[in-house]
């Protein structure tokens, strides 16, 4: 039940282009979802986060869409630009605990 | 911004030796964690330090691992003996606890190579 589940793997979008990272959690008590986007040799840092009593979070060019039922979420990526080549990685805990589980993290390269 | 500083930034072992790792965070978060990132996969907490007090070490594996916050600053991860199955990124991370974003704020790492 602690597991969080992240697709696709690697992804592969055009400038301009839109990137799609989906995620599914199984543990019902947990009730916040952030996004940590992570450069080659950095840290992850905190991209956008979300909690459950609303199902779409929009930051700029990030947008997070929540579905409670399905216990999914996912995070797109709107005009996507060569700069956001890095890897996302979904995460989700119980609010307050700063506590969370990171998914296995998605790849993401942005073509000029 | 400020930083949590971490060092050293690589760090070369055999097996069996002992290894440590340091960890400042920024000033002023009484939080501290030390996460564990194996290539191609997500962080994984290791230990949580509230000042200095361990508040999670639930998932350090105690028969070699050792973390101390002494006066609740900085902070050092050991792993005596070390063995190939710990190479991997050591991530120390600070918060605040009082921001309403729960942002956790990541240093670059200690990239761990076990031979």
């Amino acid at each position: 039940q602690q597991q969080v589940k992240q697709s696709p793997q690697s992804l592969i979008v055009q400038k301009g282009g839109i990137s799609i990272i989906n995620c599914a959690y199984e543990n019902t008590a947990f009730d916040y979802f952030p996004w940590y986007q992570q450069f080659p040799g950095k840290g992850p840092a905190l991209l956008i986060a979300i909690r459950p009593d609303v199902s779409e979070k929009k930051e700029g060019r990030f947008t997070i869409s929540f579905n409670k039922s399905a216990k999914q979420f996912s995070l797109h990526i709107m005009d996507s630009q060569p700069g956001d080549s890095a890897t996302y990685f979904c995460a989700a805990g119980r609010s307050g605990t700063y506590k969370y589980i990171f998914g296995t993290g998605t790849r993401l390269k942005v073509l000029a | 911004e400020a930083e949590v500083a971490q060092s050293p930034r690589y760090k070369i072992t055999e097996k069996s030796q002992a290894v440590a790792f340091w960890c400042d965070p920024i000033s002023g978060h009484a939080t501290l964690y030390w996460y564990r990132q194996i290539l191609g996969q997500g962080p994984e907490l290791l230990v949580q330090f509230q000042d200095e007090s361990v508040v999670d070490d639930s998932q350090l594996p105690k028969d070699r691992f050792s973390a101390e916050r002494l006066k609740g600053v900085d902070s050092t991860l050991k792993i005596q003996p070390a063995e190939l199955g710990d190479s991997a990124m050591y991530l120390c991370a600070s918060s605040a606890g009082t921001n309403s974003r729960e942002k956790l704020f990541f240093g670059s790492g200690t990239q761990l190579s076990v031979l």
